[in-house]
């Protein structure tokens, strides 16, 4: 069975300072991993995925995040975050060939000014 | 551009009322999906459907049924409404291969008193 967490409830950080918002998974196959980040009372937006190819993937509105198989992690990270990317981010997974995406709990980001 | 349009965005039941919610997707997308979403917990998903014609079981599926009307169209069906109904729902689609990216609504917001 697939699965994600996500082991910081919230992340606070200075507006332009680094964000990173921790990932890990476990799959028993190749893993298909994304980001989406929900602000309030909307809908998720898709942010970046890895399916394959090179490590480090690059996203929506700056965001980037790499991928360590050994670690099975999939941090999200930004060099220099904004106040506008206060939201809750979330992490998911997908195993080859499979049509179900399960996700991490949610991790809030507060960026202060 | 629609993307994925549920309906409606708010409703109050009381306990043991039934309700629909709609969802249509303009993407052409083969796979549809119908999660919740309760604090702490991520999203869950309910029922999905991999393709006009089938559905199937989530991890929640308890209290629910889903309808595959025809591509663009699935909905999800509260037989008799229990307090812990009380969440955020979401559609989604996708192309259907396990790389591809699934796109969600806006949420429906369902309080059941």
């Amino acid at each position: 069975a697939q699965s994600v967490a996500q082991p910081e409830d919230q992340v606070n950080v200075a507006e332009g300072n680094p964000l990173t918002v921790k990932c890990t998974y476990s799959v028993s196959g190749n893993p298909y991993l994304f980001w989406y980040v929900q602000y309030p009372n909307r809908g998720l937006q898709f942010l970046l995925k890895y399916i394959t190819g090179d490590n480090l993937v690059k996203g929506s509105y700056g965001f980037e995040a790499e991928f360590n198989k050994s670690q099975t992690s999939f941090h999200l990270k930004k060099p220099s975050a904004l106040v506008s990317d206060s939201a809750l981010y979330f992490c998911a997974v997908r195993e080859w060939e499979d049509y179900k995406l399960s996700f991490g709990a949610g991790t809030t980001v507060t960026v202060r000014a | 551009n629609a993307g994925v349009t549920q309906t409606p965005k708010f409703q109050v039941l009381k306990t043991g009322q039934s309700m629909t919610l709609q969802c249509a997707q303009d993407m052409n997308h083969n796979s549809m999906y119908w999660y919740r979403q309760d604090p702490g917990m991520g999203l869950r998903l309910i029922y999905y459907s991999a393709s006009e014609g089938t559905t199937d079981k989530g991890e929640v599926p308890n209290g629910y049924n889903v309808s595959r009307l025809n591509k663009r169209e699935f909905s999800l069906r509260l037989e008799s409404a229990a307090p812990s109904q009380t969440s955020v729902y979401f559609c989604a689609s996708s192309d259907g291969s396990s790389g591809n990216t699934i796109y969600f609504g806006e949420g429906s917001w369902l309080t059941v008193v």
